[in-house]
C-alpha cells in the first residue's frame, strides 16, 4: 500500500535561515512524489514533483526537494526562508493503476511551517 | 488560461439533507478527482471519473457520488449528510499522462449542522 509520514506536524524556523520540511514515503513500484502548499482556507498550490532523473527537483518560489531512495524520502527545502511562506505543506505519492496512466494521490498530515520575522 | 474552478464556495446544510458539489477541470484536463479534507487532515481521496466513468474510489460509503459531464466538468453528490461530512471538497483535474501534475481548485467548504 502506498503511504506518506510527514514526522513534523510543526516547523519553525527565522526569516533568512533555510528550511527543511521532511517527508517519507512507502509505494510499490517507482514514486512519482508531490509538494504542495495549503495557505489559510485556500486550497491545494502545486509546488514540485520528481518522476525520475536528477534527485534535486526545484520548484516554485525558490522550493526545492531532495529525493533520496535508499532513504525513502522527499523532503522540501528552500535555502532562505520568507515570511509569506508560512502555511501548510502537504507530501504526496502517486499511485497508477496497474496498466493505466489514471492514478490517486496519497497525502500526508500535513506540516504547519511558521517563519517568524 | 483557467485552471480549475470550484462552486459554491461554502455552504451550510442540514443533517439528512443532499449537496451537489460542482467543478470544472483546468483547460485541456479530461481527468477529475474529488478529496475530502477534515479540519487538521490531509486530503482523502473520494474517486476519479475519466472519460464520463468513475474509475477509481477510495474508502467513502454509496451516499458519495458523482458524475463526468462530456464537457469533463464534474459533480459531487453527497446524500443523507452528517455532522462528520463538514470538510472542505476539493476538485483536482489532470492529463491521464504518466507523471502529469495533478492541480486543485479552491475548494468547497460545507458545514453540516
Amino acid at each position: 500500500a502506498q503511504s506518506v509520514a510527514q514526522p513534523e506536524d510543526q516547523v519553525n524556523v527565522a526569516e533568512g535561515n533555510p528550511l527543511t520540511v521532511k517527508c517519507t514515503y512507502s509505494v510499490s513500484g517507482n514514486p512519482y512524489l508531490f509538494w504542495y502548499v495549503q495557505y489559510p482556507n485556500r486550497g491545494l498550490q502545486f509546488l514540485l514533483k520528481y518522476i525520475t532523473g536528477d534527485n534535486l527537483v526545484k520548484g516554485s518560489y525558490g522550493f526545492e526537494a531532495e529525493f533520496n531512495k535508499s532513504q525513502t524520502s522527499f523532503h522540501l527545502k528552500k535555502p532562505s526562508a520568507l515570511v509569506s511562506d508560512s502555511a501548510l505543506y502537504f507530501c504526496a505519492v502517486r499511485d497508477l493503476n496497474r496498466g493505466s496512466t489514471l492514478g490517486r494521490l496519497y497525502f500526508g498530515r500535513g506540516t504547519q511551517l511558521t517563519v517568524w520575522p | 488560461d483557467a485552471g480549475v474552478t470550484q462552486s459554491p464556495t461554502h455552504l451550510i446544510k442540514t443533517r439528512g439533507q443532499q449537496v451537489t458539489l460542482r467543478c470544472s477541470p483546468k483547460s485541456g484536463h479530461d481527468t477529475v478527482s474529488w478529496y475530502q479534507q477534515a479540519l487538521g487532515q490531509g486530503p482523502q481521496f473520494i474517486f476519479q471519473y475519466y472519460e464520463e466513468e468513475e474509475r477509481q474510489r477510495g474508502n467513502f460509503p454509496d451516499r458519495f457520488s458523482g458524475h463526468q459531464f462530456p464537457n469533463y466538468s464534474s459533480e459531487l453528490n453527497v446524500n443523507a449528510l452528517l455532522l462528520g461530512d463538514s470538510a472542505l471538497y476539493l476538485c483536482a483535474s489532470s492529463l491521464p499522462i504518466q507523471g502529469n501534475t495533478i492541480y486543485f481548485g479552491e475548494g468547497s467548504w460545507l458545514t453540516v449542522v
